[in-house]
């Protein structure tokens, strides 16, 4: 079954706009990473955040994660045409576990 | 230097044939992960190799299905008697570490598979 879960399944913006992503999961983690796919081939990995961890920045890139809530957002300030992608979010289990990815956000940011 | 590599790049095969995909990981990377991509769905986790062992097999969907790894380093992914089911993108990772240190992965490019 799927662990994370990303909202919106969709999301189309402008250029210049921010772009916030959500993922929601069931179990405890020991961290939580976002990754980026463009054209349905390989991803990219762009921010891992541990589970002691409340926010981090990278760039243009802030991630939030709540685990009382099991919920993590991704935001995307001053988004632009090149950033139009699917986005990941990927979840540990917690000790021993593989990765399970959610089924993404696509964005869309139009010139 | 060298990113995860896959091939082929895509393959088309008939329904019942068999088929072999490569994986060959960043060097010094000792975890490597094997996915499927169905369209327009997220990553479906088949099988995890640290070194040459497979601790985690959890994800073969069939006994169609099998891995291996040899010297640490190159994988294949070994599909019998195909079904169009299992017409997907099989994405490969490597990790400089295993799971339970949460290591960055890094994907190759994928290999498309079609079965008619």
């Amino acid at each position: 079954s799927q662990q994370g879960e990303e909202d919106p399944q969709a999301l189309s913006i402008q250029e210049g706009e921010n772009a916030t992503m959500n993922c929601s999961y069931k179990t405890s983690i020991n961290n939580l990473q976002w990754y980026r796919q463009n054209s349905g081939r390989g991803l990219v990995h762009l921010i891992l955040i541990r589970s002691n961890e409340r926010e981090k920045h990278s760039g243009r890139l802030r991630v939030t994660l709540d685990t009382s809530k099991k919920s993590s957002s991704l935001l995307i300030t001053a988004s632009r045409a090149a950033d139009t992608a699917s986005y990941f979010c990927a979840t540990d289990g917690g000790g021993y576990s593989t990765l399970t990815f959610g089924k993404g956000t696509m964005l869309l940011v139009s010139p | 230097g060298a990113g995860v590599s896959q091939s082929p790049s895509n393959k088309v095969t008939e329904k019942g044939k068999d088929v072999e995909l490569r994986c060959d990981p960043i060097s010094g990377h000792t975890a490597l992960y094997w996915y499927r991509q169905s369209l327009g769905q997220g990553l479906e986790f088949l099988i995890y190799f640290q070194g040459n062992s497979a601790p985690d097999k959890s994800g073969l969907p069939s006994d169609r299905f099998s891995a291996e790894r040899t010297g640490g380093s190159v994988s294949t992914l070994t599909i019998q008697r195909t079904q169009q089911e299992d017409s997907a993108v099989y994405l490969c990772a490597s990790s400089y570490r295993g799971l339970i240190q949460g290591n960055e992965q890094f994907f190759g490019p994928g290999t498309r598979l079609t079965v008619l």
